[in-house]
Protein backbone atom coordinates (compact mmCIF):
# COMPACT_ATOMS: atom_id res chain seq x y z
CA UNK A 1 0.00 0.00 0.00
CA UNK A 2 1.23 3.20 -1.02
CA UNK A 3 0.30 6.85 -1.11
CA UNK A 4 2.08 9.57 -3.21
CA UNK A 5 1.42 13.40 -2.46
CA UNK A 6 2.01 16.16 -5.32
CA UNK A 7 0.99 19.86 -5.59
CA UNK A 8 2.66 21.32 -2.98
CA UNK A 9 4.82 24.70 -3.86
CA UNK A 10 4.71 28.11 -2.57
CA UNK A 11 1.90 30.45 -3.11
CA UNK A 12 0.84 33.71 -2.14
CA UNK A 13 -1.83 34.89 0.78
CA UNK A 14 -5.42 34.84 -0.82
CA UNK A 15 -4.30 32.06 -4.25
CA UNK A 16 -5.08 28.73 -4.48
CA UNK A 17 -3.37 25.39 -4.96
CA UNK A 18 -5.02 21.73 -5.52
CA UNK A 19 -3.04 18.91 -3.91
CA UNK A 20 -3.48 15.57 -5.28
CA UNK A 21 -2.49 12.04 -3.71
CA UNK A 22 -1.88 8.65 -5.79
CA UNK A 23 -2.79 5.62 -4.42
CA UNK A 24 -1.41 2.08 -4.97
CA UNK A 25 -1.88 -1.23 -3.69
CA UNK A 26 -4.86 -1.32 -2.53
CA UNK A 27 -8.52 -0.97 -3.56
CA UNK A 28 -8.64 2.65 -3.51
CA UNK A 29 -12.59 2.85 -3.51
CA UNK A 30 -13.40 0.45 -0.68
CA UNK A 31 -11.80 3.34 1.80
CA UNK A 32 -12.21 6.72 3.61
CA UNK A 33 -9.52 8.82 3.06
CA UNK A 34 -7.84 11.81 5.16
CA UNK A 35 -5.65 14.76 4.59
CA UNK A 36 -3.66 15.94 8.14
CA UNK A 37 -1.18 18.71 8.13
CA UNK A 38 1.87 19.71 10.30
CA UNK A 39 2.64 23.47 10.73
CA UNK A 40 6.87 23.63 11.21
CA UNK A 41 7.76 22.88 14.51
CA UNK A 42 4.41 21.84 15.19
CA UNK A 43 2.22 18.76 16.19
CA UNK A 44 -0.54 17.02 13.51
CA UNK A 45 -3.69 18.67 12.92
CA UNK A 46 -6.24 16.82 11.05
CA UNK A 47 -7.99 19.00 8.18
CA UNK A 48 -10.45 17.17 6.29
CA UNK A 49 -11.73 13.65 5.70
CA UNK A 50 -14.13 11.72 3.19
CA UNK A 51 -15.83 8.35 3.15
CA UNK A 52 -14.81 5.99 0.20
CA UNK A 53 -18.14 6.59 -2.00
CA UNK A 54 -17.64 10.33 -1.37
CA UNK A 55 -20.92 10.80 0.32
CA UNK A 56 -19.63 12.05 3.30
CA UNK A 57 -16.93 14.43 3.49
CA UNK A 58 -15.65 16.80 6.93
CA UNK A 59 -13.58 19.27 7.88
CA UNK A 60 -11.68 21.31 10.04
CA UNK A 61 -12.77 24.55 11.32
CA UNK A 62 -10.11 26.46 10.67
CA UNK A 63 -10.17 25.47 6.68
CA UNK A 64 -13.86 25.13 6.42
CA UNK A 65 -15.40 26.64 3.20
CA UNK A 66 -12.18 27.64 1.65
CA UNK A 67 -10.51 24.30 1.69
CA UNK A 68 -12.33 21.21 -0.23
CA UNK A 69 -12.15 17.46 -0.22
CA UNK A 70 -12.85 15.09 -3.12
CA UNK A 71 -11.45 11.81 -4.70
CA UNK A 72 -11.97 9.93 -7.63
CA UNK A 73 -12.12 6.66 -7.61
CA UNK A 74 -11.64 5.46 -11.66
CA UNK A 75 -7.90 7.35 -10.90
CA UNK A 76 -7.34 6.08 -7.43
CA UNK A 77 -6.65 10.24 -6.48
CA UNK A 78 -7.39 11.65 -3.28
CA UNK A 79 -7.48 15.58 -3.36
CA UNK A 80 -7.78 18.96 -1.51
CA UNK A 81 -8.94 22.07 -3.13
CA UNK A 82 -7.56 24.76 -1.34
CA UNK A 83 -8.93 28.67 -1.62
CA UNK A 84 -8.03 31.94 0.34
CA UNK A 85 -4.55 30.55 1.67
CA UNK A 86 -3.43 32.02 4.50
CA UNK A 87 0.44 31.87 6.58
CA UNK A 88 -1.42 29.34 8.80
CA UNK A 89 -1.85 27.31 6.43
CA UNK A 90 1.53 26.54 5.70
CA UNK A 91 2.62 22.77 6.29
CA UNK A 92 3.10 19.92 5.02
CA UNK A 93 -0.16 18.39 4.14
CA UNK A 94 0.19 14.18 4.25
CA UNK A 95 -2.92 11.83 2.92
CA UNK A 96 -3.70 8.84 4.82
CA UNK A 97 -5.82 5.73 4.04
CA UNK A 98 -8.62 4.44 6.15
CA UNK A 99 -9.29 1.28 7.75
CA UNK A 100 -12.93 1.25 6.65
CA UNK A 101 -15.14 2.89 4.09
CA UNK A 102 -16.18 5.20 6.42
CA UNK A 103 -14.26 7.58 8.56
CA UNK A 104 -13.17 5.19 11.46
CA UNK A 105 -10.23 7.27 11.89
CA UNK A 106 -7.43 4.69 12.70
CA UNK A 107 -5.28 6.05 9.65
CA UNK A 108 -2.30 3.70 8.16
CA UNK A 109 -0.29 4.10 5.56
CA UNK A 110 0.36 8.07 5.18
CA UNK A 111 2.22 9.42 2.32
CA UNK A 112 5.59 11.11 2.40
CA UNK A 113 3.80 14.53 2.72
CA UNK A 114 4.27 17.67 0.42
CA UNK A 115 5.08 21.32 1.63
CA UNK A 116 2.73 23.96 1.51
CA UNK A 117 4.39 27.77 1.96
CA UNK A 118 1.92 30.87 1.76
CA UNK A 119 4.16 34.03 2.49
CA UNK A 120 4.22 36.87 -0.08
CA UNK B 1 -13.89 19.63 20.32
CA UNK B 2 -12.47 17.28 22.19
CA UNK B 3 -8.92 18.02 23.53
CA UNK B 4 -6.50 15.37 24.23
CA UNK B 5 -3.89 16.00 26.37
CA UNK B 6 -0.61 14.21 26.70
CA UNK B 7 1.87 13.87 29.26
CA UNK B 8 4.88 14.20 29.38
CA UNK B 9 5.48 16.29 26.53
CA UNK B 10 9.41 14.89 26.57
CA UNK B 11 10.97 12.22 28.43
CA UNK B 12 14.45 10.79 28.53
CA UNK B 13 15.46 6.97 28.51
CA UNK B 14 17.51 4.28 28.33
CA UNK B 15 17.75 1.12 26.17
CA UNK B 16 15.88 -1.52 27.70
CA UNK B 17 13.74 0.78 29.91
CA UNK B 18 9.97 0.87 30.18
CA UNK B 19 8.39 4.20 29.45
CA UNK B 20 4.76 5.21 29.74
CA UNK B 21 2.83 7.79 27.84
CA UNK B 22 -0.70 8.89 28.72
CA UNK B 23 -3.00 10.53 27.01
CA UNK B 24 -6.59 12.04 28.73
CA UNK B 25 -9.49 13.30 26.84
CA UNK B 26 -11.69 15.71 27.88
CA UNK B 27 -14.96 13.92 28.03
CA UNK B 28 -15.28 9.90 27.38
CA UNK B 29 -14.35 8.62 23.80
CA UNK B 30 -15.12 4.89 24.27
CA UNK B 31 -12.30 3.36 22.93
CA UNK B 32 -11.64 5.63 19.83
CA UNK B 33 -8.46 6.32 20.57
CA UNK B 34 -4.62 5.92 18.71
CA UNK B 35 -1.15 5.91 18.72
CA UNK B 36 0.87 7.36 16.41
CA UNK B 37 5.01 6.94 15.70
CA UNK B 38 6.59 9.83 13.87
CA UNK B 39 9.95 10.44 13.42
CA UNK B 40 12.02 13.23 12.30
CA UNK B 41 11.21 14.12 8.66
CA UNK B 42 9.19 11.43 8.34
CA UNK B 43 5.27 10.48 8.32
CA UNK B 44 3.70 9.18 11.23
CA UNK B 45 3.25 5.64 12.00
CA UNK B 46 0.07 4.05 13.35
CA UNK B 47 1.23 1.98 16.08
CA UNK B 48 -2.26 1.11 18.21
CA UNK B 49 -5.86 1.69 17.39
CA UNK B 50 -8.69 1.25 19.24
CA UNK B 51 -7.50 1.91 22.64
CA UNK B 52 -5.41 -1.37 22.92
CA UNK B 53 -5.09 -3.10 19.22
CA UNK B 54 -1.53 -3.81 18.03
CA UNK B 55 -1.94 -2.80 14.07
CA UNK B 56 -0.28 -5.43 11.99
CA UNK B 57 3.71 -5.57 11.86
CA UNK B 58 4.27 -3.37 15.20
CA UNK B 59 6.85 -4.94 17.95
CA UNK B 60 4.50 -6.42 20.89
CA UNK B 61 6.61 -4.65 23.09
CA UNK B 62 3.96 -1.71 22.31
CA UNK B 63 0.77 -1.87 24.09
CA UNK B 64 -2.01 0.54 24.60
CA UNK B 65 -4.39 0.47 27.75
CA UNK B 66 -7.58 2.64 28.92
CA UNK B 67 -8.84 3.56 32.02
CA UNK B 68 -12.00 5.76 31.95
CA UNK B 69 -10.94 8.91 29.37
CA UNK B 70 -7.34 8.53 30.23
CA UNK B 71 -4.91 6.22 27.92
CA UNK B 72 -1.81 4.49 28.30
CA UNK B 73 0.75 3.86 25.71
CA UNK B 74 3.61 1.44 27.18
CA UNK B 75 6.98 0.65 25.38
CA UNK B 76 7.87 -2.43 27.60
CA UNK B 77 11.65 -2.43 26.44
CA UNK B 78 13.20 0.52 24.73
CA UNK B 79 15.20 -0.48 21.69
CA UNK B 80 17.20 2.52 20.07
CA UNK B 81 14.63 2.55 16.89
CA UNK B 82 11.91 3.42 19.28
CA UNK B 83 13.30 6.97 19.92
CA UNK B 84 10.61 9.59 18.35
CA UNK B 85 7.84 11.70 18.90
CA UNK B 86 5.03 10.14 19.93
CA UNK B 87 1.07 11.42 19.55
CA UNK B 88 -2.83 10.23 20.63
CA UNK B 89 -5.41 11.08 18.49
CA UNK B 90 -9.13 10.89 19.26
CA UNK B 91 -11.74 9.71 16.42
CA UNK B 92 -15.19 9.47 18.41
CA UNK B 93 -16.18 12.74 16.94
CA UNK B 94 -15.50 15.09 14.46
CA UNK B 95 -13.15 17.07 14.28
CA UNK B 96 -10.62 14.08 14.72
CA UNK B 97 -8.20 15.65 17.21
CA UNK B 98 -4.50 15.02 18.38
CA UNK B 99 -2.47 15.13 21.03
CA UNK B 100 0.31 17.85 21.56
CA UNK B 101 3.15 14.96 21.23
CA UNK B 102 5.29 13.55 23.37
CA UNK B 103 9.04 13.62 22.81
CA UNK B 104 10.85 10.80 23.54
CA UNK B 105 14.85 11.18 23.78
CA UNK B 106 17.85 9.23 24.69
CA UNK B 107 19.50 9.71 27.93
Amino acid sequence: EQLLESGGGLVQPGGSLRLSCAASGFTFSSYAMSWVRQAPGKGLEWVSSISASSGSTDYADSVKGRFTISRDNSKKTLYLQMNTLRAEDTAVYYCAKDSADWVRGWFDPWGQGTQVTVSS
Amino acid sequence: DIQMTQSPSSVSASVGDRVSITCRASQDISSWLAWYQQKPGKAPKLLIYAASSLQSGVPPRFSGSRSGTDFTLTISSLQPEDFATYYCQQTNSFPITFGQGTRLEIK
